[in-house]
């Protein structure tokens, strides 16, 4: 399969502070690539959906001015966390595929956020 | 709204034993369906796609397809304590921005 990779795989930050992670596939040329959040034995949560070049769209109650995501390659997607709090503290999952109903999508590694 | 339902288990097999895990999806112009399999602690990994109806066989893992149903299921043979795992089923849609949507998964335990 190919081959998304995530980082940092896990960072801990103070409260106030932003924390930016990475996105690449490495690969294949993902034109969309998604981030989900996932809490302690829940499920993931999508957060919102990026195409290459254009802004995200966000599910409803995620809030875009502290989940700032950048897409501004065909390889490359970045979220930051804007003026994290610990409630903030979770799993931060991306995932990217070729648009396309049959194609599937590919997860990086994962990020644990933990702010202090 | 697009559902997709599973079965949060946990779904407890003996080792060798067959596990069949199963999910079913509200529109009925799905078209690409996936199981991944979720450990704790990390990100899901792809370990089927089906498209059409019927089985599709890969090693221990078999998936199957009912449209007029809606369903889909993944059986997994011998199965191994290394299995224990959340699964986590996945469909797509034609139209719109093509986000798959995942169920909440079921977790399954493989005890020796």
């Amino acid at each position: 399969g190919a081959v998304v990779s995530q980082h940092p795989s896990w960072v801990i930050c103070k409260s106030g502070t932003s924390v930016k992670i990475e996105c690449r596939s490495l690969d294949f040329q993902a034109t969309t690539m998604f981030w989900y959040r996932q809490f302690p034995k829940q499920s993931l949560m999508l957060m919102a959906t990026s195409n290459e070049g254009s802004k995200a769209t966000y599910e409803q109650g995620v809030e875009k001015d502290k989940f700032l995501i950048n897409h501004a390659s065909l390889t490359l997607s970045t979220l930051t966390v804007t003026s994290a709090h610990p409630e903030d503290s979770s799993f931060y999952i991306c995932s990217a595929s070729i648009r396309g109903v049959n194609t599937e999508a590919f997860f990086g590694q994962g990020t644990r956020l933990t702010v202090v | 709204q697009k559902e997709v339902e599973q079965n949060s288990g946990p779904l407890s097999v003996p080792e060798g034993a067959i596990a069949s895990l199963n999910c079913t999806y509200s529109d009925r112009v799905s078209q690409s369906f996936f199981w991944y399999r979720q450990y704790s602690g990390k990100s899901p990994e792809l370990i089927m796609s089906i498209y059409s109806n019927g089985d599709k066989e890969d090693g221990r893992f078999t998936a199957q397809l009912n449209k007029a149903s809606q369903y889909v299921s993944l059986l997994i043979r011998d199965s191994q304590p290394s299995d224990s795992a959340t699964y986590l089923c996945a469909v797509n849609t034609p139209g719109g921005s093509y986000i798959p949507t995942f169920g909440r998964g079921t977790s399954l335990i493989v005890h020796p």
